[in-house]
């Protein structure tokens, strides 16, 4: 089975503060992804992997810096963090050839206080 | 660009009855296009997928779905829904030949009501 897992399934920080949001995969997956879910607004890419050190920008990179050193692990980074912020963070990794199905972790519940 | 759109934020049915999702998309070429279940304070999990071939396509937990190119429609169905149905679905799409990213549409609550 294949295996995203998020660091943490909740967060409470302060504004301002530096987060650092870490996902690892275990199967050997190309490319990695980092959403932000909303109610109502579906899920936002902000952020893309296709390869280490690789990065692209998505919908919604504003605010979001990415790092990704190894194959595995690709973390999200927010520089100095701001109420509007707090929301479900999503990390997903796939294969850049074949069906492209996205496999998630189980997210983290960042609250920015 | 990509769209998907899911036009009821949620949809309520009876245990037993058959369900329906509805998703419609905005893509140039043929499409790849995905369903994903959420349930509560989880991630999003596969549940299936239109390539090509059979427009009908078949997926995980009793979930079909069928592909309808001339109304750019890709419905998701059950024929008997189930209470543990309950959850947030997400409609994707991929665009052929468009790399890897997939944009989500924003996602309906179905309720199955015993």
């Amino acid at each position: 089975d294949v295996k995203v897992t998020q660091s943490s399934r909740y967060l409470v920080k302060r504004t301002g503060e530096k987060v650092f949001l870490e996902c690892v995969q275990d199967m050997d997956h190309e490319n990695m992804f980092w959403y932000r879910q909303d109610p109502g607004l579906g899920l936002r890419l902000i952020y893309f992997s296709y390869d280490v050190k690789m990065k692209e920008k998505g919908d919604i990179p504003e605010g979001y810096s990415v790092s990704r050193e190894k194959k595995e692990r690709f973390s999200l980074i927010l520089e100095s963090a701001s109420t509007n912020q707090t929301s479900m963070y999503l990390c997903a990794s796939s294969f850049s050839e074949g069906t492209y199905i996205q496999y998630f972790g189980a997210g983290t519940r960042l609250s920015v206080l | 660009a990509q769209s998907v759109a899911q036009p009821e934020d949620q949809v309520n049915v009876a245990e037993g009855n058959p369900l329906t999702v509805k998703c419609t998309y905005s893509v140039s070429g043929n499409p790849y296009l995905f369903w994903y279940v959420q349930y509560p304070n989880r991630g999003l999990q596969f549940l299936l997928k239109y390539i090509t071939g059979d427009n009908l396509v078949k997926g995980s937990y009793g979930f079909e779905a069928e592909f309808n190119k001339s109304q750019t429609s890709f419905h998701l169905k059950k024929p008997s829904a189930l209470v543990s149905d309950s959850a947030l679905y997400f409609c994707a799409v991929r665009p052929y030949r468009a790399g890897n990213m997939l944009t989500f549409g924003g996602g309906t609550r179905l309720m199955v009501k015993p």
